[in-house]
């Protein structure tokens, strides 16, 4: 099976623009995840959606915004990009239920906000 | 605050040593995974636990889920300058956070020939 996917690799954008990453989630599985890693405050959790659906949700401002489509692949956005933005944004796909699913992890999306 | 303390944060050892990395919380974990991370890449998966009490290895490494499922430890042996990535260590409680891992701090293991 492919793994998961992320595009694109790496942006660079000014402050105050906005972004689209997009993720593709390993063949069958319903959920994706969502996290920002940064070297100050490690992998903190943006949100993660099931079949569509918003199932949680982080700590993070209402710039960060995300959707799942049918075919279960993902985006995330993020609006009035600020220069703390800058971090590389993981995306991770789960097939499992119940709570005890092990999430695998696209190769991320680094981001540099100027 | 963390929800998982790992420690230590750095570790620098020379090849052919032995280490351990732990992971602690307060929580009661559905289920623990260990990733290891290389710079600018997404995790990757090392091993998923589940069970109180539970041992799995994988070659040189051991992984040890507490029997409450509060914490886990990884531990290396005969380290190799392959070994060398930062190591995440991850735990899902399940419920109302299904889909959500809360992730400890990292320990950057760097092994010399």
């Amino acid at each position: 099976k492919a793994g998961v996917t992320q595009t694109p690799r790496y942006l660079i954008k000014t402050r105050g623009q906005q972004v689209t990453l997009s993720c593709s989630p390993i063949s069958g599985h319903r959920s994706v995840s969502w996290y920002q890693q940064t070297p100050g405050q490690g992998l903190q959790f943006l949100f993660e959606y099931f079949s569509e659906t918003q199932r949680n949700k982080g700590n993070f401002p209402g710039r960060f915004s995300g959707r799942q489509f049918s075919n279960s692949r993902s985006e995330m956005n993020v609006s009035t990009l600020e220069l703390g933005d800058s971090a590389l944004y993981l995306c991770a796909s789960s097939g499992g239920t119940g709570g005890k699913e092990t999430q695998y992890f696209g190769p991320g999306t680094r981001l540099l906000v100027l | 605050t963390q929800l998982l303390e790992q420690s230590p944060q750095f570790l620098s050892i020379q090849e052919g040593e032995n280490l351990t990395v732990y992971c602690n919380s307060s929580s009661v974990f559905s289920s623990l995974q260990w990733y290891r991370q290389e710079p600018g890449e997404g995790p990757v998966l090392l091993v998923t636990v589940v069970t109180g009490g539970e041992v799995k290895k994988l070659k040189r490494l051991t992984f040890q889920f507490g029997d409450a499922r509060k914490d886990s430890s990884l531990h290396i042996t005969a380290a190799q300058p392959g070994d060398t990535g930062l190591y995440l260590c991850a735990g899902a409680l399940g419920g109302s956070t299904l889909g959500r891992l809360y992730f400890g701090r990292g320990t950057q293991l760097t092994v010399w020939p």
